[in-house]
């Protein structure tokens, strides 16, 4: 199973918005809606941002949002903050099988 | 408070094995599937194995599969990972997380493994 593939970074200024891509194939992302993205600070524990291609989880601000088209899931991040600074990871099921395919990350930067 | 704590990382060499547990807590640990997630120093996240709520389904990464064994137990609320056969490219963090609604909602703070001579 191959890793979806994500920009290796990304950056954009306080309160722009910025998104970033995630594809993969129809074995994958455009095979399921199921698509997710998760967010990493350094030397910490990932946390789901967006699951089931554009829900937020409770808590999650609603600056983050999801979307897919075909093979292509994207998370957009607006009103940039200082604290989105993070590594991004999407995640698609991919089966029952080998349920769990990982992008390659982007590493947003709030300039 | 819903969490999830790994144990059970450390040191060993190439060919030698570990076994990591996952402490689970706050939440009804039998009602839910569970994962191994690993992440290389420096690297992206790779899911290593599946294990379903009353292991009726079991799935394994290729590069792990016949080596780990996923296992759990419910009345414990726990989950465990044996890793035989250890390779230099097996070390990682190595994280436990639920899975709920086809997305893995909560993760633990992870353990490290390091395989080296």
């Amino acid at each position: 199973q191959s890793a979806l593939t994500q920009p290796p970074s990304a950056s954009g200024s306080p309160g722009q918005s910025v998104t970033i891509s995630c594809t993969g194939t129809s074995s994958d992302v455009g095979g399921y809606n199921y698509v997710s993205w998760y967010q990493q600070h350094p030397g910490k524990a990932p946390k789901l941002m967006i699951s089931e291609v554009n829900k937020r989880p409770s808590g999650v601000p609603d600056r983050f949002s999801g979307s897919k088209s075909g093979n292509t899931a994207s998370l957009t991040v607006s009103g940039l903050q200082a604290e989105d600074e993070a590594d991004y990871y999407c995640c698609s099921y991919a089966g029952s099988s080998n349920p769990w395919v990982f992008g390659g990350g982007t590493k947003l930067t709030v300039l | 408070e819903v969490q999830l704590v790994e144990s059970g990382g450390g040191l060993v060499q190439p060919g030698g094995s570990l076994r990591l547990s996952c402490a689970a807590s706050g939440f009804t640990f039998s009602s839910y599937s569970m994962n191994w997630v690993r992440q290389a120093p420096g690297k992206g996240l790779e899911w290593v194995s599946y294990i379903g709520w009353n292991t009726n389904f079991i799935y394994y990464a290729d590069s792990v599969k016949g080596r780990f064994t996923i296992s759990r137990d419910n009345a414990k609320n726990s989950l465990y990972l044996q890793m035989n056969s250890l390779r230099v490219e097996d070390r990682a963090v190595y994280y436990c997380v639920r899975d709920v609604n086809y997305a893995l909602d909560i993760w633990g703070q992870g353990t490290m493994v390091t395989v080296s001579s």
